[in-house]
């Protein structure tokens, strides 16, 4: 079946630094992948749309200065939280279309602590 | 504005019962159902997908059904086991063919399996 590996699958990491997740389809092209972030016991919140050669679009109110996403190829997305601060911290998960049946897949999420 | 109503928001089974979660939208135009289940501090993890014309879909002990008509669906889980504790989350795809991307999550069932 796909998979997508999401790397790290927990950092910690301090204020004022920037952190690289890393989403890679590992068995099938994505044009499209997706960024979530999840607070505690509430569900997925999308924070942007990520297109292999152009620029992601950003969901309202998600700063794309401060959460930089690459999409530099058809398998590979990342997203770089900027200047991190511990309002930041959070778990993010990315997702992956198929470009052949456009099914989703969603990585394994990614723990960021800003100490 | 495109919805996603999950009940129960927690429920609490004896393992080897039976559970049926409930899963109402109001994405339109309706492209698929998704129901994913998620484990604590994990990526959510696809369970069944279904199309407009598929009223019912398997996996193991996971039975998905489907009502266009009345925009409803239910994920009944067949003999519980402690390691289905998870969050079951229902997911809506709006649009209609290659082009459909846009998803609408529910806020997800908690459910926890007791010995």
């Amino acid at each position: 079946g796909a998979v997508v590996s999401q790397h790290p699958s927990r950092v910690i990491c301090k204020s004022g630094t920037s952190v690289k997740i890393e989403c890679r389809s590992l068995d099938f092209q994505a044009t499209t992948m997706f960024w979530y972030r999840q607070f505690p016991k509430k569900s997925l919140m999308l924070m942007a749309t990520s297109n292999e050669g152009s620029k992601a679009t950003y969901e309202q109110g998600v700063e794309k200065d401060k959460f930089l996403i690459n999409h530099a190829s058809l398998t590979l997305s990342t997203l770089t939280v900027t200047s991190a601060h511990p309002e930041d911290s959070s778990f993010y998960i990315c997702s992956a279309r198929n470009d052949r049946d456009y099914g989703y897949t969603f990585g394994s999420g990614t723990r960021l602590t800003v100490v | 504005k495109n919805q996603v109503e999950q009940s129960p928001q927690s429920l609490i089974i004896l393992e080897g019962k039976n559970c049926t979660l409930q899963c109402n939208y109001t994405v339109s135009p309706f492209s698929n159902l998704r129901w994913y289940k998620q484990d604590t501090g994990r990526g959510p993890v696809s369970l069944t997908i279904m199309t407009f014309s598929e009223n019912t879909k398997s996996n193991g002990r996971y039975t998905a059904t489907l009502d266009a008509d009345t925009k409803q669906s239910s994920l009944h889980i067949t003999a519980s086991q402690l390691s289905d504790s998870a969050s079951y989350i229902c997911v809506v795809s709006e649009g209609s063919g290659a082009g459909s991307y846009q998803l609408t999550f529910g806020k997800g069932t908690k459910l926890s399996v007791i010995p």
